[in-house]
């Protein structure tokens, strides 16, 4: 079945360092690629996202290309704040071959920005 | 506006008790989702309600679970005979109608629940 495989955590950068988490894919259909953020005692929320193949999400001065060839949706920002300090999740969904439109999580990974 | 709600936030029970754990979704949303995330993973899916109908339940573990939706709004989790492995975050999500590639679930705050 679809699956999503993170890098694990946790990441503990200094602040203004550059990020990058990675996630891989897997997936038999044409899936539509998300990251949503935990920030501590809050709820999940979407981060950003990408329907289809070479599409750059961006939000908050993150972003993610969803990379067909090498089934990746890499997170990316170029300078982290404290404020970014979060569990950070990749997910996917495959509409064309699930109607439910249900997410498939990684495992998370923890980002420790540091001042 | 009102996001999604969850109640209680906090359920410690007793293994072999029923507990109820309850949703709130946004108002207007069709779509409900209730997803499981134990402690250093990621949400696992569970049952999805397209209106007050369980259109996709194939996430839940076994018969001890069973979830409602019957005016299509307000959902309920109910669990049977409490495990201690049922221990975890339950986390419900709410979305309109699903169309297209283009949509958001909005996750409420999650009601964590410890079997003793």
């Amino acid at each position: 079945g679809d699956s999503v495989t993170q890098m694990e955590g946790p990441v503990t950068l200094s602040e203004e360092a550059f990020l990058t988490i990675n996630c891989t894919y897997t997936a038999t259909g044409y899936p539509s690629l998300f990251w949503y953020v935990q920030y501590p005692g809050e709820g999940l929320q979407l981060l950003l996202k990408a329907t289809k193949a070479d599409d750059k999400g961006s939000n908050k001065g993150f972003e993610a290309t969803y990379r067909k060839e090498t089934t990746s949706f890499h997170l990316e920002k170029g300078s982290v704040q404290v404020s970014d300090s979060a569990v950070y999740f990749c997910a996917l969904s495959d509409p064309v071959r699930d109607s439910s439109y249900k997410l498939i999580f990684g495992s998370g990974t923890r980002l420790l920005v540091r001042p | 506006g009102a996001g999604v709600s969850q109640t209680p936030s906090n359920k410690v029970t007793e293994k072999g008790k029923y507990v109820e754990l309850r949703c709130d979704p946004i108002s207007g949303h069709t779509a409900l989702y209730w997803y499981r995330q134990s402690l250093g993973q990621g949400p696992e899916f569970l049952i999805y309600f397209q209106g007050t109908g369980a259109a996709d339940d194939s996430g839940l573990p076994n018969d001890r679970f069973f979830a409602v939706r019957p005016e299509g709004s307000v959902s309920t989790l109910k669990i049977q005979r409490t495990e201690r492995g049922d221990s975890a975050v339950y986390l419900c999500a709410s979305s309109p109608l699903p169309s297209g590639y283009s949509y958001e679930q909005y996750f409420g705050p999650g009601t964590r629940l410890t079997v003793t």
